[in-house]
């Protein structure tokens, strides 16, 4: 079975400073992993996606989220935020087990970008 | 055209109205996908379009109904729904059938049941 946790409901960081968001995966496969994003009323935009290439993957908006099997994590990252970064960002996994096209998303964490 | 659209944008309905989501996508993907978003939740599946068929999720109630008239197109029909059912109802898509791919979400549509 799949699953996800996003260890963080809120993070709040400054702007100009790095942005750690972290997700732990558990996985029966070797899983496939995306980032989506959602600003304030908007639907889920793809960050990234992890499936089995490059342990480092680079997603769009500066973003990018490094595989690690040893941890079991796959946390999102970038170096320096903006103010539109603001939103709430979803770390999910592939369910393999499920019922088709079935993704397991984690809870979520909030981003707030302070000026 | 890389983008899924959801239309309305916004509907208010009465309990014992009927309406109906659409959305619509033109990139050729060959599965769709209806979620629900409460506030402050991620979203949940509803259905999955893909094969040619629906598959739907058991714990759905049958006031939601999901229709699709073409490969590009998902509709979502509602009857007597409930002051519960207020939620963001976002319609994606993805090239491989069996969902192995990454998922492109639509805007949503922001729906409130009085």
């Amino acid at each position: 079975a799949q699953s996800v946790t996003q260890l963080d409901s809120h993070v709040s960081v400054s702007e100009g400073t790095p942005v750690l968001l972290r997700c732990n995966y558990s996985s029966s496969y070797s899983p496939s992993l995306f980032w989506y994003v959602q600003h304030p009323n908007k639907g889920l935009q793809l960050l990234l996606k992890y499936t089995s290439a490059a342990t480092l993957v680079k997603g769009i908006n500066g973003f990018e989220a490094e595989f690690k099997k040893s941890e079991t994590s796959f946390h999102l990252t970038k170096p320096s935020a903006h103010m539109s970064d603001a939103a709430e960002y979803f770390c999910v996994v592939r369910n393999y087990g499920g019922s088709q096209g079935n993704l397991i998303f984690g809870k979520g964490t909030k981003l707030s970008v302070k000026p | 055209d890389t983008e899924v659209t959801q239309t309305p944008k916004h509907l208010v309905m009465g309990m014992t109205n009927k309406k109906s989501l659409k959305c619509e996508q033109h990139m050729g993907h060959r599965a769709m996908y209806w979620y629900k978003q409460k506030a402050k939740k991620p979203p949940e599946l509803m259905f999955v379009y893909s094969y040619e068929k629906l598959s739907i999720n058991e714990s759905v109630p049958s006031r939601f109904s999901p229709e699709c008239p073409n490969s590009s197109l998902l509709n979502l029909h509602l009857h007597a729904l409930q002051p519960e059912d207020s939620a963001l109802y976002l319609c994606a898509s993805s090239q491989d059938e069996r969902g192995l791919d990454e998922q492109f979400f639509g805007p949503g549509t922001r729906l409130t049941v009085l």
